[in-house]
């Protein structure tokens, strides 16, 4: 298996909401990463997980709120989102030595996206 | 910090068209640097990689070689498809520890006409 699956593959949410998007890979990857991507522009990376642990936050508000119960899940819990977090949300999964500098190259594996809007 | 810069798009081209996209780097170090693709309405695939200077990516007729005395990775084909139409990022990681990131160029959109 070597694919990263994103559900739902479309989201739309009021600003009051709570939703979650998820992630799921079995490739055995221990570092997994939430990215946004606006429309015509490059993917930014908002949170990075290693070895299960939150490794990387991009200074992300609040709302966005990551979660990784295992080595295989990804999830990003969403609450009270404004109409500008409409966007692709994008997860990846890497390899990731533990404890030393990765010497090779660190090559994601990315999903297809969940498309996310808010009214 | 590290940074990536792409030309300028969109590019347009023919079908059998010769394709080159530049792509130019800033970084510390030794980066790896890759070519990434996004079909409409996807996510991002790897289209190629290369660890050290000189290296030569290649995957499905695309080809881009790491210049370190140039910093570039230009991605060239010989003859493009119109199934080659996506958009096209330039990416390079750096080599160190266990934050290492992905740092990604504007990327360029990519329309291959019949």
């Amino acid at each position: 298996d070597t694919e990263v699956t994103q559900t739902p593959k479309h989201l739309v949410m009021g600003m009051t909401n709570k939703k979650s998007l998820k992630c799921e890979q079995h490739m055995g990857h221990r570092a997994m990463y939430w990215y946004k991507q606006k429309a015509k522009k490059p993917p930014e990376l908002m949170f990075v997980y290693s070895y299960e642990k939150l490794s990387i936050n991009e200074s992300v508000p609040s709302r966005f709120s990551p979660e990784c119960p295992n080595s295989s899940l990804l999830n990003l819990h969403l609450h009270a989102l404004q109409p500008e977090d409409s966007a692709l949300y994008l997860c990846a999964s890497s390899h990731r030595l533990r404890g030393q500098a990765f010497s090779g190259a660190n090559v994601l594996t990315f999903g297809a996206g969940s498309r996310l809007t808010v009214l | 910090g590290n940074s990536v810069t792409q030309m300028e798009g969109p590019v347009t081209l023919s079908e059998e068209a010769f394709l080159t996209i530049n792509c130019t780097y800033t970084a510390t170090g030794y980066p790896s640097l890759f070519w990434y693709v996004q079909y409409p309405g996807e996510g991002l695939q790897l289209l190629l990689k290369a660890t050290k200077a000189d290296d030569k990516g290649s995957n499905k007729g695309f080809e881009a070689t790491y210049r370190k005395e140039t910093t570039s990775f230009h991605l060239e084909k010989g003859s493009v498809q119109v199934s080659d139409s996506a958009v096209y990022f330039c990416a390079l990681s750096d080599q160190g520890g266990a934050n290492s990131k992905l740092t990604f160029g504007k990327g360029i959109t990519l329309s291959v006409r019949p």
